[in-house]
């Protein structure tokens, strides 16, 4: 059982937005802003897509945005493409000693 | 260009001890900041973060595993050595290769390796 909790599934149309939670503890997610999320395709490495939060590195369109509530956070793809259907997992610090904690990952299905 | 890069055996066998190596360019890891670790994912499952290594030689590793896992880091070559000892098959898993440069998390990510646990 991962650290932090997504739902299995999510699913969307093109254009529309969806969004995918990640929900930890006050050890994790609620302690650090240090929450990252990944973008996996089938028999592919993961790819980061969103770090400290709401930070994109360079090459990952705007269409990504993160929050983060308490111990919660989000990720939210606005205007929905065929090629966003991946799994993603979030991931968060949770100090020096746990270090890193992922979430059991979400798979999104582009209708 | 940042390239990472795992290799090592694909078969080991139960209570065997796995050598895996990271091999990167495209950065160094003198460089104040940088690590570079270890991630893990068995087949349909979920990523595990299992350690990392920092450029001034401090190590992290999941608690869970601590006392199987050794990371080690050659600058001059530009690799990372990951050691976990007492295989088990549920140790079988795609093991990525990731490092800390520009970002606060894993940025870049080496292909993976699929290593397998079968007497």
């Amino acid at each position: 059982q991962s650290a932090l909790t997504q739902p299995r599934s999510v699913s969307g149309s093109p254009g529309q937005s969806v969004t995918i939670s990640c929900t930890g503890t006050s050890s994790n997610v609620g302690a650090y802003n240090y929450v990252s999320w990944y973008q996996q395709h089938p028999g592919k490495a993961p790819k980061l897509m969103l770090y400290d939060v709401t930070k994109r590195p360079s090459g990952v369109p705007d269409r990504f945005s993160g929050s983060k509530s308490g111990n919660t956070a989000s990720l939210t793809i606005s205007g929905l493409q065929a090629e966003d259907e991946a799994d993603y997992y979030c991931c968060s610090y949770a100090g020096s000693y746990t270090s890193w904690v992922f979430g059991g990952g979400t798979k999104l299905t582009v209708l | 260009q940042i390239t990472l890069k795992e290799s090592g055996p694909t078969l080991v066998k139960p209570t065997q001890t796995l050598t895996l190596t990271c091999t990167f360019s495209g950065f160094s890891l003198t460089t104040s900041g940088v690590s570079v670790g270890w991630i893990r994912q068995p087949p349909g499952k979920a990523l595990e973060w299992l350690a990392f290594i920092y450029w001034d030689d401090d190590k992290r590793y999941i608690p869970s595993l601590k006392r199987r896992l050794t990371i080690t880091k050659d600058t001059s070559k530009n690799l990372v050595v990951l050691t976990m000892t007492n295989m088990d098959p549920v140790d079988s898993a795609t093991y990525y290769c990731a490092s800390i440069v520009g970002a606060t998390s894993f940025d870049y990510w080496g292909p993976g390796f699929l290593v397998t646990v079968s007497s």
